[in-house]
C-alpha cells in the first residue's frame, strides 16, 4: 500500500538559508500534518491542513510557512534558518470524516541539518 | 493544557517475555483519543494501537494491548511475547477530539534481549 512520501530524506543547509520540505499524503487522504522532532525530543506539532485550508496551528515559528496544494501535497517552507531548526521533520496524513480519521500515517521524515 | 508523561526513560525485556510501558496524561476533557507509537532506529513513526476515550473496552492489536484507566488518566501498553523487532522508542500520545494536534510523551526506549 502507498505510504506518506517525504522529500528530500536529508537536507543540509547553512544558517540564514531557506529550505522547502515536501510531503505527498496517502492517496485519498485530505488532511496533512507537520511535526518537528529535535534530537532526543518528542515530536512537536507545527501545523495541519484540511482540504487545502489551514486546520490547526501549533508551535510553528513565524519564519516557517506551509500550504497544501490542489493535489493535496504539502510544502513546509523555512526561511532564515537557525541552528536550532536542525531536526527531523515529519509529515503525516489522514482521511477526515472517516471512521478512523484519528489514525495518522507518518512519513519517514526529512532530516534537516543546519550548519 | 494537556500533558502526557512517560516516567520510564528506558525499559528492557527478554525475548518472549512480557513488558508493560507506563503512560499518564492530564486533561480536563472527556472526549479524546490515546495512542502508542513506535519509532524504530529508522525513525519512522508507526502506530501501534489506539484507544477512544469513550470506549471502556481496552484496545488489543495482536501482541499489543492497553490498560486504559480513564479515571486515573492512565494508559499503559503491554507487549506480550516480545520479539527482537519490538526494540524501539515508544511514544504515548493524546489527541483531543475535534483537534489535529497530537501531544506526545517523552518516550520510553525499549530494549529486547535474546
Amino acid at each position: 500500500a502507498a505510504g506518506v512520501i517525504q522529500s528530500p530524506r536529508h537536507l543540509i543547509k547553512e544558517k540564514r538559508e531557506t529550505a522547502t520540505l515536501k510531503c505527498y499524503p496517502i492517496p485519498r487522504h485530505d488532511t496533512v500534518y507537520w511535526y518537528q522532532q529535535g534530537p532526543g525530543q518528542d515530536p512537536q506539532f507545527l501545523i495541519s491542513f484540511y482540504e487545502k485550508m489551514q486546520s490547526d496551528k501549533g508551535s510553528i515559528p513565524d519564519r516557517f510557512s506551509a500550504q497544501q496544494f490542489s493535489d493535496y501535497h504539502s510544502e513546509l517552507n523555512m526561511s532564515s534558518l537557525e541552528l536550532g531548526d536542525s531536526a527531523l521533520y515529519f509529515c503525516a496524513s489522514s482521511l477526515a470524516n472517516s471512521a478512523t480519521n484519528e489514525k495518522l500515517f507518518f512519513g519517514s521524515g526529512t532530516q534537516l541539518s543546519v550548519l | 493544557a494537556q500533558t502526557v508523561t512517560q516516567s520510564q526513560p528506558e525499559m528492557s525485556v527478554q525475548e518472549a517475555e512480557t513488558v508493560t510501558l507506563s503512560c499518564t496524561y492530564d486533561t480536563s476533557e472527556s472526549d479524546y483519543y490515546l495512542f502508542w507509537y513506535k519509532q524504530p532506529p529508522s525513525r519512522q513513526m508507526i502506530l501501534v494501537i489506539r484507544q477512544e476515550a469513550y470506549k471502556q473496552q481496552n484496545a488489543t492489536e495482536n501482541r499489543f494491548s492497553v490498560n486504559f484507566q480513564k479515571a486515573a488518566k492512565s494508559f499503559s501498553l503491554k507487549i506480550s511475547d516480545s520479539q527482537l523487532g519490538d526494540a524501539a522508542m515508544y511514544f504515548c500520545a493524546y489527541r483531543l477530539l475535534g483537534t489535529d494536534k497530537l501531544i506526545f510523551g517523552t518516550g520510553t526506549r525499549l530494549q529486547v534481549f535474546p
